[in-house]
């Protein structure tokens, strides 16, 4: 199985201020098609997951552009130009390259 | 909108089986989507379980074995887990989501006798 290892598992920050999440797998999520698999969701307490990222850094409807994802290869980031006090509760990354489909251990980002 | 909501039994008991149906609506099950489930251990991350496609064509985590069933019913715009023989350990909040966008609301099942 990928094994997906985010960093920090806990990020404070000060409302207004950036921030990032790191995502790491253990092989390569670059697919034979050529696509990279990575997303990232966020999920607030009591509630489902919600998907923000797909594909690395495709945003999905209504996810404000200061939210951005990047990376290649092995190597993810969820950026935050700006918190909000919206943006608390947990982040996953999720590949989706190869079965089975794995997720890292979850960021809990929360407002300092 | 496309929407999706978990149903089945709350409460099953240990070395039963689990069953939850996620109902479709604004959208057709058979639009090319893969129709997924996730679960989530109280208090803890999110775990793959399988996806299936609307021709049938199915996936699974190894890590249930051969204990999952995921099947589709296009009559009735629905699609349906099956988890036997099982545990304390599987007790969670059980998600059905198209494609991981969106996701149904979850549903608790608690195994125990």
């Amino acid at each position: 199985d990928v094994v997906m290892t985010q960093s920090p598992l806990s990020l404070p920050v000060t409302l207004g201020q950036p921030a990032s999440i790191s995502c790491r797998s253990s092989q390569s999520l670059v697919y034979r098609d050529g696509n990279t698999y990575l997303s990232w969701f966020h999920q607030r307490p009591g509630q489902s997951p919600r998907r923000l990222i797909y594909k690395v850094s495709k945003r999905d409807s209504g996810v404000p552009d200061r939210i951005s994802g990047s990376g290649s290869g092995t190597d993810f980031t969820l950026r935050f130009s700006r918190v909000e006090a919206d943006d608390v509760g947990i982040y996953y990354c999720m590949q989706g390259t190869s079965w089975p489909y794995t997720f890292g251990q979850g960021t809990r980002l929360e407002i300092k | 909108q496309v929407q999706l909501h978990e149903s089945g039994p709350g409460l099953v008991k240990p070395s039963g089986t689990l069953s939850l149906t996620c109902i479709v609506s604004g959208d057709s099950i058979d639009n090319g989507a893969w129709w997924n489930w996730v679960r989530q251990s109280p208090g803890k991350g999110l775990e793959w379980i399988g996806e299936i496609y609307h021709s049938g064509t199915s996936h699974y985590n190894p890590s249930f074995k051969s204990r999952v069933t995921v099947s589709v019913d296009k009559s009735k715009n629905q699609f349906s887990l099956k988890l036997n023989s099982v545990t304390a350990a599987d007790t969670a909040v059980y998600f059905c989501t198209r494609a991981f966008d969106p996701w149904g609301q979850g549903a608790l099942v608690t195994v125990s006798s």
